[in-house]
């Protein structure tokens, strides 16, 4: 399967605390994405890098890539209870059109 | 339009029915994804299209499942008898080009498919 992994699964926290999502891939890539799903809707994005970048921020959160682990974390600071939702990664790999999600992580913010 | 319509939102079926789900994607988007996500699972891959042309299909899972796109616009995906494992939720996606170039992708809500 090309499908990414993510870990944990799921991550239960407080409202509060940081919470930081893992994503890892199989083939070299162009750019690396984060979505959001809030439970029975759509994806909406929240990030983007590309390969040749290494950290990115954008509000609460902040998004590091290791291309030579194939790797990369999601941090969200200062959690809410509306960041409750499922977080998935994309890659683009290199030369292709094809956006491959990973598995996801259920976050639950509690408040 | 706003943003990515899909209908039906929700959709039951019975084994054996054929059923069509319709993509209206943002106006001037020229790429158009399908995605299958089944219960608190990932999002599987189906086809892309740009333009008109689906230059890969080779993730639609059967020759039961087809889909088109005219006018560059509307995209239709069609599940021919249907079967109780095609049960989950389609997802559609738009993008102005291709991922090289601008990266984002934008979701329809998704249509929820039931087969009996």
């Amino acid at each position: 399967s090309q499908q990414g992994e993510e870990d944990p699964q799921a991550l239960s926290i407080q409202e509060g605390e940081n919470a930081t999502m893992n994503c890892s891939y199989k083939t070299s890539i162009n750019n690396l994405q984060w979505y959001r799903q809030n439970s029975g809707r759509g994806l909406v994005h929240l990030i983007l890098i590309r390969s040749n970048e290494r950290e990115k921020h954008s509000g609460r959160l902040r998004v590091t890539l290791d291309t030579s682990k194939k790797s990369s974390s999601l941090l969200i600071t200062a959690s809410r209870a509306a960041d409750t939702a499922s977080y998935f990664c994309a890659t683009v790999g290199s030369g292709t059109y094809k956006y491959i999600f990973g598995t996801g992580t259920r976050l639950k913010v509690l408040a | 339009g706003a943003g990515v319509s899909q209908s039906p939102s929700n959709k039951v079926t019975e084994k054996g029915k054929d059923v069509e789900l319709r993509c209206d994607p943002i106006s001037g988007h020229t790429a158009l994804y399908w995605y299958r996500q089944s219960l608190g699972q990932g999002l599987e891959f189906l086809i892309y299209f740009q333009g008109n042309s689906a230059p890969d299909k080779s993730g639609l899972p059967s020759d039961r499942f087809s889909a088109e796109r005219t006018g560059g616009s509307v995209s239709t995906l069609t599940i021919q008898r249907t079967q109780q494992e095609d049960s989950a939720v389609y997802l559609c996606a738009s993008s102005l080009g291709p991922p090289g170039n601008t990266g984002e992708l934008f979701f329809g809500e998704g249509s929820r498919l039931t087969v009996l």
